[in-house]
C-alpha cells in the first residue's frame, strides 16, 4: 500500500518569499507522485507529477518538485510566493498500473502581504 | 471536454432522506473514483471503478452508501438513509490508462440536518 505524509497543516509565507511544502511517501513499488492544489469551493487541480522520468519536475504557476528516492521525499517549492498562491495543497501517491491515489492531509498556505 | 461534471453542487437534506450524487466522467477515461473530504479525515477514497466495474469499495463507510456505474459516462453515489455525519464534500474524479493523474470535478457539498 502507498501513503504520503505532509507535516504542518497550516503554512504561512510572506509574499515574495520561498514556498516549501514537504511530502514524504511510503510505497512498496516505484511510486507515481503528484501535487494538487485546491482553491476555496473548488475541486483539485493538478500542479505537477512525477512518473519515473526526470526527478526535477516543473509544474504550473512556477511550482516545482524534486523526487528523492534516498529520502523518500517529493517536496514542493516555489521561489517567490504570490498572493494568488493562497490555497490548500495536497501531495498524493499511486503505484504504476493503478490510478488510485492516496492523499496526504494537505497544507493550507496563507500568504502574508 | 468540459471536464468531470458533478451534480448537484450543493445539497441540503434532512436526516433519514435518500441522497443521490451524480457524476459524468471525462469521455474516454476508464477509471472513476469517488472521494469524500472532511476537515477531520481529509480526502478519503470511497470506491473506484475500472471500465464500469467496481474494483475496490473498501472505503465505503457502511451499507448506507452505494455506488453504481451503469455506463462509461455516468455514475451515482447514493446514501440511504442519510445522517448528519455524512455531511462533507464529495468529489468524483476520472482517469485514463495506467498510472496517470486523476481529474477532479467541482464536488458536491452535502449538508444533512
Amino acid at each position: 500500500a502507498q501513503s504520503v505524509t505532509q507535516l504542518g497543516s497550516h503554512v504561512s509565507v510572506s509574499e515574495g518569499a520561498l514556498v516549501l511544502l514537504r511530502c514524504n511517501y511510503s510505497s512498496s513499488v516505484p511510486p507515481y507522485l503528484f501535487w494538487y492544489v485546491q482553491y476555496p469551493n473548488q475541486g483539485l487541480q493538478l500542479l505537477l507529477k512525477y512518473t519515473s522520468a526526470a526527478t526535477l519536475v516543473k509544474g504550473i504557476n512556477g511550482f516545482e518538485a524534486e523526487f528523492k528516492k534516498s529520502e523518500t521525499s517529493f517536496h514542493l517549492t516555489k521561489p517567490s510566493a504570490h498572493m494568488s498562491d493562497a490555497a490548500e495543497y495536497f501531495c498524493a501517491v499511486s503505484a504504476y498500473g493503478n490510478n488510485r491515489l492516496a492523499f496526504g492531509k494537505g497544507n493550507q498556505v496563507v500568504v502574508i502581504p | 471536454d468540459a471536464g468531470v461534471i458533478q451534480s448537484p453542487r450543493h445539497e441540503v437534506t434532512e436526516m433519514g432522506q435518500e441522497v443521490t450524487l451524480r457524476c459524468k466522467p471525462i469521455s474516454g477515461h476508464d477509471y472513476l473514483f469517488w472521494y469524500r473530504q472532511t476537515m477531520m479525515r481529509g480526502l478519503e477514497l470511497l470506491i473506484y471503478f475500472n471500465n464500469n466495474v467496481p474494483i475496490d469499495d473498501s472505503g465505503m463507510p457502511e451499507d448506507r452508501f452505494s455506488a453504481k456505474m451503469p455506463n462509461a459516462s455516468f455514475s451515482t453515489l447514493k446514501i440511504q438513509p442519510s445522517e448528519p455525519r455524512d455531511s462533507a464534500v464529495y468529489f468524483c474524479a476520472s482517469g485514463a490508462t495506467q498510472g496517470t493523474e486523476a481529474f477532479f470535478g467541482q464536488g458536491t457539498r452535502l449538508t444533512v440536518v
